[in-house]
């Protein structure tokens, strides 16, 4: 399965930019790049996910190198609600039936009043 | 309910006793997985079901653990003579559409301690 690397943490101050990086370097041409987010005991939500182009909706944009060895997560204007670990898996779209979904670690971030 | 369901939040149990955990995925999504996550750790992927389809199996780290669903309705984890590194928190999610543009959606979890 394509493995994807990501920081263990980074911090940001609030109400600034924050990306999120993440690489995958044996990404497939039918893998999808999606992410998660876990807040505090609470289980991991969707953020967003995209294939080749950049991606935008409420809560975040992504944004996927031109060869899609790596992406990265930007949230446009970080807040105290956004401290959560941040997950970067792939799925592949020809591999249903076979759904391991690999998390890792992901990477916390810290928003800094 | 509007989400992924699950039961107990909390369950203390001591070592060697059977547990189950139950899963109530939201109406209509023909695909459930089961997560564990220990203490500061990531996501381990335990066992993946997908409508009528055999199940995944292959992420149960024994054969301690097992899991059932019935139709595309509820499913629950069945641990068997607890250990104490069974102790985690068991994620569920479901998912409307298998494969890869399929939205995940998580429940709470169910925090084991095995004493």
């Amino acid at each position: 399965d394509a493995k994807t690397t990501q920081p263990n943490s980074m911090e940001s101050n609030e109400e600034e930019p924050v990306h999120l990086p993440c690489n995958h370097s044996t990404i497939s041409g039918t893998d999808y790049i999606h992410w998660y987010r876990q807040l505090p005991s609470q289980g991991p939500e969707y953020v967003i996910h995209g294939l080749t182009s950049n991606v935008n909706n409420r809560m975040a944009s992504l944004a996927i190198a031109e060869d899609r060895k790596s992406s990265t997560l930007i949230l446009h204007r970080a807040t105290l609600r956004d401290a959560a670990v941040y997950y970067c898996i792939l799925r592949d779209l020809t591999n249903f039936g076979n759904e391991k979904l690999t998390f890792g670690t992901g990477t916390r971030l810290t928003i800094i009043p | 309910g509007a989400g992924v369901s699950q039961s107990p939040s909390n369950k203390v149990t001591e070592k060697g006793k059977d547990v189950e955990l139950r899963c109530d995925p939201i109406s209509g999504h023909t695909a459930l997985y089961w997560y564990r996550q220990r203490l500061g750790q990531g996501l381990e992927f335990l066992i993946y079901f997908q409508g009528n389809s055999a199940p995944d199996k292959s992420g149960l780290p024994s054969d301690r653990f097992s899991a059932e669903r019935t139709g595309e309705s509820v499913s629950t984890l069945t641990i068997q003579r607890t250990q104490q590194e069974d102790s985690a928190v068991y994620l569920c999610a479901s998912s409307l559409v298998w494969g890869a543009t399929g939205e995940l959606f998580f429940g709470e979890g169910s925090r084991l301690t095995v004493l």
